[in-house]
């Protein structure tokens, strides 16, 4: 069965400070892993796409590693922001946007 | 202005009416998607078009049917809610080239049944 888990399930981490989200799947075939960043009350907004050749892609603070091996990635974020409170989901795509999977997030609080 | 908007935002209805969440788009995108959200589960897929004639049943089609009016407005109706559809729904677009193709969500639609 195509899954995605996350953990840990939530995190409290003080403002300035780096943290790893961990991702773990089993998706057949894999075409790529996502991360989004969910804002409450919003739709979630896409942060990076890997492919299985990538192993590690940056978007200004966060970087995200694959290990196509192990089926594992993670997400780091540098220097954390308040603004940086958010759900974090991790998706792998067995194939095409018909064949997302979507893990159950990880919520991410940055306090002051 | 969003490129994908969702209406309403908000929204309680009773047990047995029929409802519509609509969804429009500016990307000029031909793939649109309807999710569900629900606490402590990722997003799971209700129904999918990849053209305005096209019409695609996902992982959780129950209970649940599309319209596609335009290539820019995709609807979601419950015919006769029930309460475990209370859920945030989210409509979604994507481009059509390759599967890395970026997906843009809309802001959601709260919906409650009692």
């Amino acid at each position: 069965k195509n899954q995605v888990e996350q953990s840990p399930q939530s995190l409290i981490i003080l403002e300035g400070k780096n943290c790893t989200l961990q991702c773990n799947y089993t998706v057949s075939p894999f075409s790529n892993l996502r991360w989004y960043k969910q804002d409450t009350g919003r739709g979630p907004v896409s942060l990076t796409i890997m492919t299985f050749s990538e192993n590690t892609k940056s978007n200004g603070r966060y970087t995200a590693t694959l290990d196509a091996d192990t089926k594992q990635s993670s997400l780091h974020i540098t220097a954390s922001q308040l603004s940086d409170s958010a759900s974090y989901i991790c998706v792998v795509s067995a194939g095409g946007y018909n064949k997302l999977i979507f893990g159950a997030g990880t919520r991410l609080a940055v306090h002051p | 202005d969003a490129d994908v908007t969702q209406t309403p935002r908000n929204r309680i209805t009773k047990t047995g009416k029929r409802i519509m969440l609509e969804c429009s788009q500016t990307k000029g995108h031909d793939r649109m998607y309807w999710y569900r959200q629900d606490p402590g589960l990722g997003l799971r897929l209700i129904y999918y078009s990849f053209d305005v004639k096209d019409i695609n049943k996902g992982e959780i089609s129950d209970g649940y049917s599309v319209s596609r009016q335009a290539q820019a407005k995709f609807s979601l109706s419950l015919e006769s809610a029930i309460p475990n559809q209370t859920a945030l729904y989210f409509c979604a677009t994507s481009g059509e080239t390759g599967s890395s193709t970026e997906a843009f969500f809309g802001q959601g639609t709260r919906l409650t049944v009692v």
